[in-house]
C-alpha cells in the first residue's frame, strides 16, 4: 500500500531563516507525482510545489524548493527566507499517475510556526 | 475563474439528522473526490467519482453516500450522522488520470453533537 510519512508534527523557524520539512513515501509504482500542500488558518488547501518522479531535477517555486531523493523515497521541502505568512500546516502527498484512481495519499502534516 | 464550491462552510447538527454537503465545480473535470481531515491523520479519501454515474469507495466510506448525476456536482450525504463524523471535509477535482494537481474546495467544518 502506498504511504506517506511526515515525522515532524510541529516545527518553528525565525523569520528570514531557512527551514526544511521532511517527508518519506513508499510506493511500488514507477510513475508518480509528489506534492506539498499548504494549509493556512483559513483552511484552504494550497498547492506549494510538485515533483514528477521521472524528473531528476528538483522542483523550485520562488522561495520553496524540494530535495527529491528517489532511491531513498524522500521528498523534503525547503523554505528559504521564511515569512510570517508561511505559518501553516504543510502536507506532503503522493499520486500514482495512470493508476485506477486519482487518489492523493497524504501525510499527517507538519505545523510550521514562523516566529517574528 | 476556476472554482470548487462547497456548501455549507460550517454546520453544527445533531446525531441522526440527515445532512448533505454540496460540491460544485466549473472546470468540466471528470474526477471528483471527497476527503476528510482529522488531527494526526491527515486527509483521507471517502469516495471518488471518475465520471457521471461512476462512483467508488475510498479508504473511509462508512457512514457516507455520494451521487454523481451531473458532471459538475458531487454531493456528500450523511444519512444518519454520528459524532465520529465530526471533521473537516474537502471536495477536490481534476481531469481524469491527469498529472494536473487537484483543485480543492475551501472545506466544510462539520460538528455532530
Amino acid at each position: 500500500a502506498q504511504t506517506v510519512t511526515q515525522s515532524q508534527p510541529e516545527m518553528s523557524v525565525q523569520e528570514a531563516e531557512t527551514v526544511t520539512l521532511s517527508c518519506t513515501y513508499d510506493t511500488s509504482e514507477n510513475n508518480y507525482y509528489l506534492f506539498w500542500y499548504k494549509q493556512p488558518p483559513s483552511r484552504q488547501m494550497i498547492l506549494v510545489i510538485r515533483q514528477e518522479a521521472y524528473k531528476q531535477q528538483n522542483a523550485t517555486e520562488n522561495r520553496f524548493s524540494v530535495n527529491f531523493q528517489k532511491a531513498a523515497k524522500s521528498f523534503s521541502l525547503k523554505i528559504s527566507d521564511s515569512q510570517l505568512g508561511d505559518t501553516a500546516m504543510y502536507f506532503c502527498a503522493s499520486l500514482n499517475y495512470g493508476g485506477a484512481t486519482n487518489k492523493l495519499i497524504f501525510g499527517t502534516g507538519t505545523l510550521l510556526a514562523v516566529q517574528p | 475563474e476556476a472554482q470548487v464550491t462547497q456548501n455549507p462552510r460550517y454546520l453544527i447538527t445533531v446525531t441522526g439528522k440527515k445532512l448533505t454537503v454540496t460540491c460544485s465545480q466549473n472546470m468540466n473535470h471528470e474526477y471528483m473526490s471527497w476527503y476528510r481531515q482529522d488531527p494526526g491523520l491527515g486527509l483521507r479519501q471517502i469516495y471518488y467519482s471518475m465520471n457521471v454515474e461512476v462512483t467508488d469507495k475510498g479508504d473511509v466510506p462508512e457512514g457516507y453516500k455520494v451521487s454523481r448525476k451531473e458532471k459538475r456536482n458531487f454531493p456528500l450525504i450523511l444519512e444518519s450522522p454520528s459524532p465520529n463524523q465530526t471533521s473537516l471535509y474537502f471536495c477536490a477535482t481534476s481531469p481524469l488520470l491527469s498529472n494536473q494537481p487537484q483543485h480543492f474546495g475551501d472545506g466544510t467544518r462539520l460538528s455532530i453533537l
